[in-house]
């Protein structure tokens, strides 16, 4: 069974500029999750979807940050403009539902200088 | 979210010696699990387990779920099992999987 496929794996770009992660959760999983992980701390929940609904997107920065889940499979996040603290992994993850196990993607590490 | 505290922040442990790790929450869960976070930043599923004792080689894991706590036992550690342990809990009322901020384990040989 594939797992949670992310790219890029990096990224670096100046700040002010824009950036897109894309995510593909393993197949049949009906929530998605993307996580903000600042080095040296645990990944902080940015938001939440069910399908192709939003569940809880609380602590997304939503004046810079927005993500879509077009059909509830594949998602993207995207960061606009970006701010050098927006430097960290950014993690995808899915589960078959939203009580279950949840499973993480291999991140995207983005660098803003 | 549900708040997770992760203890100790750092372990060092010589190659062989056994540590538990604990995860304490904040508030009732469905779902606990533990990761293990790899050289390269993937977290890695070790365990799911709201509640009772299981065990996969040489780590097993017991959640207390009326009493908020689970714990990780690492026996005769090995070099490979350095890195980063995170445990996540997911509270029902909301289904947000908060993580702790890890314990950072240290095998030397």
């Amino acid at each position: 069974e594939a797992g949670v496929a992310q790219s890029p794996r990096y990224k670096i770009i100046e700040k002010r500029q824009s950036v897109a992660f894309w995510c593909n959760p393993i197949s049949g999983h009906a929530t998605l999750y993307w996580y903000q992980q600042i080095l040296g701390q645990g990944p902080k929940l940015l938001i939440q979807f069910q399908n192709n609904g939003v569940v809880d997107d609380s602590q997304l920065p939503k004046d810079r940050f927005s993500a879509e889940r077009l059909k509830g499979v594949d998602s993207t996040l995207k960061i606009q403009p970006a701010k050098l603290e927006d430097s960290a992994v950014y993690l995808c993850a899915s589960s078959f539902s939203r009580n279950t196990e949840a499973f993480f993607g291999q991140g995207t590490r983005l660098t803003v200088v | 979210g549900i708040q997770v505290e992760q203890s100790p922040p750092d372990l060092i442990l010589q190659e062989g010696a056994n540590s538990t790790l604990r995860c304490n929450f904040s508030d009732s869960v469905n779902n606990l699990q533990w990761f293990h976070q790899n050289p390269w930043g993937q977290l890695i599923n070790l365990f799911y387990i709201p509640s009772g004792t299981k065990q996969n080689g040489r780590l097993s894991a017991t959640t207390v779920a009326t009493e908020r706590y689970s714990l990780l036992y690492i026996s005769s550690s090995q070099t490979t099992d350095s890195g980063v342990y995170f445990c996540a809990a997911l509270r029902s009322n909301d289904y947000k999987l908060s993580f702790g901020a890890g314990t950072t384990v240290t095998v030397r040989a």
